[in-house]
């Protein structure tokens, strides 16, 4: 069983909607998870960051974290065809300094 | 300020021989990781350095080895090479050693094995 699950993609929306990427851990001991984009060919680049539970916003980007039921998600408002991307999900225990990324989910914004 | 820096960008080797990839990782950072991402796939950790220690390894075989140096810059050496060795490999280095610290990562090396 995958530590890290992302919702299956390909996942396509229209140009100024709202996306929404889903994310489950199985590792109770996640303290920490991470979103990165990465773009087609290239390295990942980080997005946000949470730590705790609840919704952490930074721009057109939200994400949220609800520990009880093991789920992350990343909602991006008023999406953009630059935004087309893959997007991985990672957790990482308190303990260590390791992430543990989910397969990632490819992202379309069409114009 | 730099970003992470990697080299080789590109690589192609055949099985059986040796490779080491070379990494720096942002100015003061001290912790540098490597990841190893196949096609398809999110990246799977390999190690961990902090201050020139191994504090963390992944589940990958011997084959695969790393060192930090005093400039906290790193390498990772990969000896009799498979074809599933085929990826891109990834640094990552973040400010902190403990958990929760951001990693940043460099734009990769891809190898090829043939």
């Amino acid at each position: 069983q995958k530590e890290v699950e992302q919702n299956s993609g390909p996942l396509s929306v229209p140009e100024g909607a709202i996306a929404s990427l889903n994310c489950t851990y199985s590792d109770r001991g996640s303290q920490s998870f991470f979103w990165y984009r990465q773009y087609s060919g290239k390295s990942p680049e980080l997005i946000m960051f949470i730590y705790s539970n609840g919704d952490k916003e930074d721009g057109r980007f939200t994400a949220q974290l609800n520990k009880a039921s093991q789920y992350v998600s990343l909602l991006i408002r008023d999406s953009q065809p630059s935004d087309s991307a893959t997007y991985l999900c990672a957790g990482e225990p308190g303990s260590a300094r390791q992430l543990t990324f989910g397969s990632g989910t490819q992202l379309t914004v069409l114009p | 300020d730099a970003g992470v820096t990697q080299s080789p960008t590109h690589l192609i080797k055949t099985r059986g021989q040796h490779v080491t990839l070379r990494c720096s990782p942002i100015s003061g950072h001290k912790s540098v990781s490597w990841y190893q991402q196949v096609l398809g796939q999110g990246p799977q950790f390999i190690f961990q350095y902090y201050e020139k220690e191994e504090r963390g390894r992944g589940n990958f075989p011997d084959r695969f080895s790393a060192r930090q140096f005093p400039n906290y810059s790193s390498e990772l050496n990969v000896n009799a090479l498979l074809l599933g060795d085929s990826a891109l490999y990834l640094c990552a280095s973040s400010l902190y050693e403990s958990a929760g610290s951001p990693l940043h990562f460099g734009n990769g090396t891809r190898l090829t094995v043939t």
